[in-house]
Formats: structure tokens, sequence, C-alpha cells
């Protein structure tokens, strides 16, 4: 079965460097997701992205966030600047169009640990 | 608002025994709504999901009960197995919207006990 791939499995970081995140999405989707998950706390959302640029972001996807798809088959986070409370799972999704009840499929995420 | 919430943080059942989860939705507008499965250190996945079109639904071993008078949504697992220990997510998903995000609620953990 397709499934989503996420890179690496846990990332640890010193407080104020850059990060990225690492996502293979389903191959045949065309809409990417990024979420996030504090140890603890219910998932949220991030940011969307089609078609090469964002369609909608959250108010924790601020100007240290950025997203890419730079080929055909990887999407990736940025984190420019990485705070003590950025520490969380990321889990990446996709979805191969929008029409109403096409699932979102969530990849094992990545464990992002600030220090 | 956009607000879905769980009644209790955490189930436990006897395994073979039947389970019930309920979620309270706030948006009369939500017209999709999804149940989803996390096991530990694993990401979210979809069970079974529901439009707002209709009340109840089935799958493999779990119904979704949907009622829109009072905005309350179930999720019910028949005959449980140890594999069925997780937490549990109502999301909501505004699909019909120009957004698409899921909008998850708090997660009830369930305890399958031997």
């Amino acid at each position: 079965e397709p499934e989503v791939t996420q890179t690496p499995s846990h990332q640890v970081t010193q407080m104020g460097q850059e990060v990225i995140l690492r996502c293979v999405p389903i191959s045949n989707h065309l809409y990417f997701y990024w979420y996030r998950q504090i140890l603890g706390q219910k998932v949220e959302f991030l940011v969307s992205f089609y078609n090469n640029e964002i369609s909608e972001k959250s108010e924790i996807f601020d100007d240290q966030f950025s997203v890419e798809r730079p080929d055909g088959s990887n999407f990736t986070l940025k984190i420019r600047s990485t705070k003590l409370e950025d520490s969380a799972m990321y889990f990446c999704a996709s979805r191969r169009s929008r029409r109403l009840q096409n699932i979102q499929y969530f990849g094992a995420g990545t464990r992002l640990s600030v220090l | 608002g956009e607000s879905v919430g769980l009644h209790l943080p955490t189930l436990s059942v006897q395994e073979g025994d039947n389970s019930i989860i309920n979620c309270a939705y706030s948006n009369s507008a939500s017209d999709y709504f999804i149940w989803y499965k996390q096991e530990s250190g694993k990401g979210p996945q979809f069970i079974i999901d529901i439009r707002s079109n209709m009340d109840k639904r089935q799958g493999q071993r779990v119904t979704v009960l949907l009622n829109k008078t009072v905005k309350h949504l179930s999720l019910q697992i028949a005959a449980t197995q140890p594999g069925d220990s997780a937490v549990y997510f109502c999301a909501e998903n505004l699909a019909m919207n120009r957004d698409d995000k899921i909008i998850f609620g708090k997660g009830t953990r369930l305890h399958i006990l031997p």
C-alpha cells in the first residue's frame, strides 16, 4: 500500500539552528500538508500546499517556517531559527484531490527536539 | 467557531467487548467528519468518515454515528482487540469550503484490557 514517508524520524537541534524536515508524499497525490503535535496534545494544522504554492497556513506558521516542493517527489518543511517551543512531532500528509471524502494520508512523523 | 472536542480523555475496555468513543463539535456548518487512530510512535491513520447528510456509517468492526441535532459524533468499535489500543481522534474537514485542513480534537486513549 502506498504511504507517506518522512525523514528523519528524529531530529535533534540547538535553539537558533535551521532544520529541514523531509517528506515524500504518495506519488499521485496533488495536495500536501504539514501538521504538528506537541507531546500529549492534539494534532494542529500548519500549512497546505497545492500547485507549488501555499493554499492556507495557520497562525503557527509564521515567517520562521517555509515549505517547498523542490522536485517531483519531495515536500519539505524548513524552520529557519528553531525555538524551544518548536519541539514537537511534525506530520506530513497528502491527498489526491480536494473532492469531499478524499482521505488525507499521514506519514509516521519526525520528532523534532530543540535543545 | 472551529472546535472539535472529546468527552473523555481515557477509556478502558475488556478485550472482546464493544467500545464507544464520543465527540462533540461546535460548528454547525461542519459537513464532513473523520475518525483517526494514532498508535504510539505513528501518524494518524484514517478509520472511517461520515458526511453531514448521513447519520450512520459502518465499516469493518467500526460504526460512526452522527447526531446533528446535538452536534455529537461517536465511534463504536465492536469486539475490541489488543490492536485497537491507541488514541482516537475525531476530526473535522471543511473540504466544502475554500480550505481543506483537518481540525483534530484532543483525542481519547483507548486501553484494551486482557
